[in-house]
């Protein structure tokens, strides 16, 4: 089964500066996807990034990029010119290309990251 | 606006209640999927669904039901609510393809007393 792995329960980071918010992931599969969500304290869970495994290149939106290690097995999300915005906790996640019983389009989250940005 | 509703935002119930979590997507999603958050452990899924009248259980479906009768709606159910029980509920839609991720609802935070 796979497993997906935030070691870093709280970060800080001040604002308008960078953060690396970091992810772990455990799957014996090749091919698959991993998301970032965002989730403030309204409680509503937002796409940040994807990323499909069979791709290279690192995933980019705006301010939020990715690196992507597929042999290492990590996804580590970087936030440059922190906002006070970006305060909340941040969920990595793993979803497999296989369909059957049981793997349909399921999400593995990690456990969060809760996220907090100084003035 | 594409949407994912669940019905209340918070919600107190007594131990040994049936309780009925609703919530409903107006993106003609295939999959439908119910998620329990509490501190620490992330979220965890309970139960899903991948078509009408469709259910699978999740990673913790012990005490809990699903109710899948139409495309658009997909209800959760507890038998008999519990104290442990208590947590946010958040329910999630997507597509049938792996690629694309959730559109998550705000999420019901229940309490059992």
């Amino acid at each position: 089964a796979q497993t997906v792995t935030q070691s870093q329960p709280e970060m800080s980071v001040q604002e308008a500066e960078t953060v690396t918010l970091s992810c772990t992931y455990d799957t014996s599969e090749s091919d698959y996807y991993l998301f970032w969500y965002k989730q403030p304290p309204s409680r509503q869970m937002i796409l940040v990034i994807r990323q499909e495994a069979y791709k290279q290149q690192n995933a980019t939106e705006n301010r939020f990029s990715v690196n992507f290690q597929k042999a290492a097995k990590s996804f580590s999300l970087k936030i440059s010119d922190s906002q006070l915005g970006d305060a909340a906790m941040y969920f990595c996640a793993y979803r497999s290309s296989l369909f059957g019983s049981g793997n349909t389009g399921k999400l593995i989250f990690g456990q969060g990251t809760t996220l907090q940005v100084k003035p | 606006d594409v949407k994912v509703t669940q019905s209340s935002r918070y919600l107190v119930k007594r131990t040994g209640e049936k309780v009925f979590l609703e919530c409903v997507q107006d993106m003609d999603h295939e999959n439908m999927f119910w998620y329990r958050q509490d501190p620490g452990l992330g979220l965890r899924l309970i139960y899903f669904s991948y078509d009408v009248k469709m259910k699978e259980k999740g990673d913790i479906p012990e005490g809990y039901s699903v109710s899948r009768e139409k495309k658009e709606r997909f209800s959760l159910i507890l038998e008999s609510a519990s104290t442990n029980q208590t947590s946010m509920y958040l329910c999630a839609s997507s597509p049938g393809a792996a690629n694309y991720g959730y559109t998550f609802g705000s999420g019901t935070r229940l309490t059992v007393v």
